[in-house]
């Protein structure tokens, strides 16, 4: 069964980090690019970065730019999100998704989320 | 990197046909054919039912179909069913190498 599983959520405060995790099974996760996007409470959906198979190329949105850095290890077949200097605006579930063809292609695999709060 | 617009809801009867659209820019939804459909049912993770480069993905109903006219991508869903309820967001690449979402639409199935 292909598989993603989100850990590493919690409550961190204002300027604090927070490291995020997805293992993948059930397939060859060094075969995909990877993402993560997330969603705040009652909002809509909001890509926050992307890596492709290698790791060569990662593209991040706007509002996490600078803050956030996405990374993999294909050994351990897992992806990773570092979140650093977070804001009440980064709370949201956070999902991991696989793109199987191009990296801004279609997000054909969903993990279940890990929540985030950032709160005082 | 403003999100996509499409209408807060929409809604129809068990049988009916309903369009949601999704509009964006040249730099996105017009520029590319690499437009996307996902379902959300409360709760839950989204779900990809269109896709630019198969289509429907495997176990998606025929019943889902996708289509795009100029800066505009719609998907459009025949026979509505009771298990269509839910929300849809539309995503596109853009010509800033990043990926958008569209703001959501929630159909209700009367």
């Amino acid at each position: 069964e292909v598989l993603l599983v989100e850990s590493g959520g919690g409550l961190v405060k204002p300027g604090g980090s927070l490291r995020l995790s997805c293992a993948a099974s059930g397939f060859t996760f060094s075969s995909y690019s990877m993402n993560w996007v997330r969603q705040a409470p009652g909002k809509g959906l909001e890509w926050v970065s992307s890596i492709v198979s290698s790791s060569t190329y990662i593209y991040y949105a706007d509002s996490v730019k600078g803050r956030f850095t996405i990374s993999r290890d294909n050994a351990k077949n897992s992806l990773y999100l570092q979140m650093n200097s977070l804001r009440a605006e980064d709370t949201a579930v956070y999902y991991c998704a696989r793109s199987p063809l191009l990296w801004f292609g279609p997000m054909d695999v969903w993990g279940q989320g890990t929540t985030v709060t950032v709160s005082s | 990197q403003s999100a996509l617009t499409q209408p807060a809801s929409v809604s129809g009867s068990p049988g009916q046909t309903i369009t949601i659209s999704c509009t964006g820019t040249s730099s996105d939804v017009g520029g590319y054919n690499y437009v996307s459909w996902y379902q959300q049912h409360p709760g839950t993770a989204p779900r990809l039912i269109i896709s630019p480069f198969t289509n429907r993905p495997s176990g998606v109903s025929n019943r889902f179909s996708g289509s795009k006219s100029g800066n505009t991508a719609s998907l459009t869903i025949s026979g509505l069913q009771a298990e269509d309820d839910a929300d849809y967001y539309c995503s596109s690449y853009t010509s800033s190498s990043a990926l958008v979402f569209g703001g959501g639409t929630k159909l209700t199935v009367l």
